[in-house]
């Protein structure tokens, strides 16, 4: 079956280390994003990208990096520079150039600070 | 900028009844998509249903009907016959319909949760 696959399920990060976020999705989809989620927040726009090597800045994203070198592919490096990062984080994708088309989210990732 | 506001943090329906989920959005755009998703305990999103701003006509998805109007920016859920496994947090979210930047980014509003009692 096609989807989007998130990995880990759970993260644990030390003060001052980098952690990247896993999202691999098979649905042919060109678009991806990541959301952050905290509670009474909703979900807020962190990165997206709509093709391949190219990828644009959300709402929030500070302290936060992406890369885009595969199309199934969107991994998400929280840095030592985002300074809270406790929450939940869930990748989408969708298909490019359809905006009614909706967006298929992942099982997300739950990061902690240890 | 877009903003969606979900008034309802928390809302309680029981079983087999009907409950509706308000929603408002404000934006200049004439052109955009409007969504429900939910989010069960499990925490995966799922689009429960999605509306053209273009239709005049409300979607509609087996339960699930939506009130659209456009002049009032209001977009509210309406469940029917209420199951268990309705309950969840449900976001209502806004995206742009056209091709330039910032499109196909949604707006989420802070959710509703609701929960369905036997």
């Amino acid at each position: 079956d096609g989807g989007i696959t998130q990995s880990p399920k759970y993260l644990f990060r030390k003060e001052g280390q980098n952690v990247t976020l896993s999202c691999e999705q098979n649905l042919n989809h060109d678009a991806m994003y990541w959301y952050r989620q905290d509670p009474g927040q909703g979900l807020r726009l962190i990165y997206y990208s709509q093709i391949v090597n190219d990828f644009q800045k959300g709402d929030i994203a500070e302290g936060y990096s992406v890369s885009r070198e595969k199309k199934e592919s969107f991994p998400l490096t929280v840095t030592s520079a985002q300074k809270n990062p406790t929450a939940f984080y869930l990748c989408a994708s969708s298909i490019r150039g359809a905006s009614n088309q909706p967006q298929h989210f992942g099982d997300g990732t739950r990061l902690s600070i240890l | 900028a877009q903003t969606v506001t979900q008034s309802q943090p928390e809302m309680s329906v029981q079983e087999a009844e009907t409950v509706t989920l308000s929603c408002t959005y404000d934006t200049s755009e004439s052109n955009y998509y409007l969504f429900w998703y939910k989010q069960p305990p499990s925490r995966q999103m799922i689009l429960v249903i999605r509306q053209e701003a273009y239709k005049q006509q409300n979607a509609t998805e087996n339960r699930f009907s939506v009130n659209f109007q456009k002049a009032a920016k209001s977009f509210s859920l309406k469940i029917s016959d209420s199951q268990l496994g309705d309950t969840a947090m449900y976001f209502c979210a806004f995206m742009k319909g056209y091709s330039g930047a910032g499109s196909y980014q949604l707006t989420f509003g802070k959710g509703t949760k609701l929960s369905v009692i036997p």
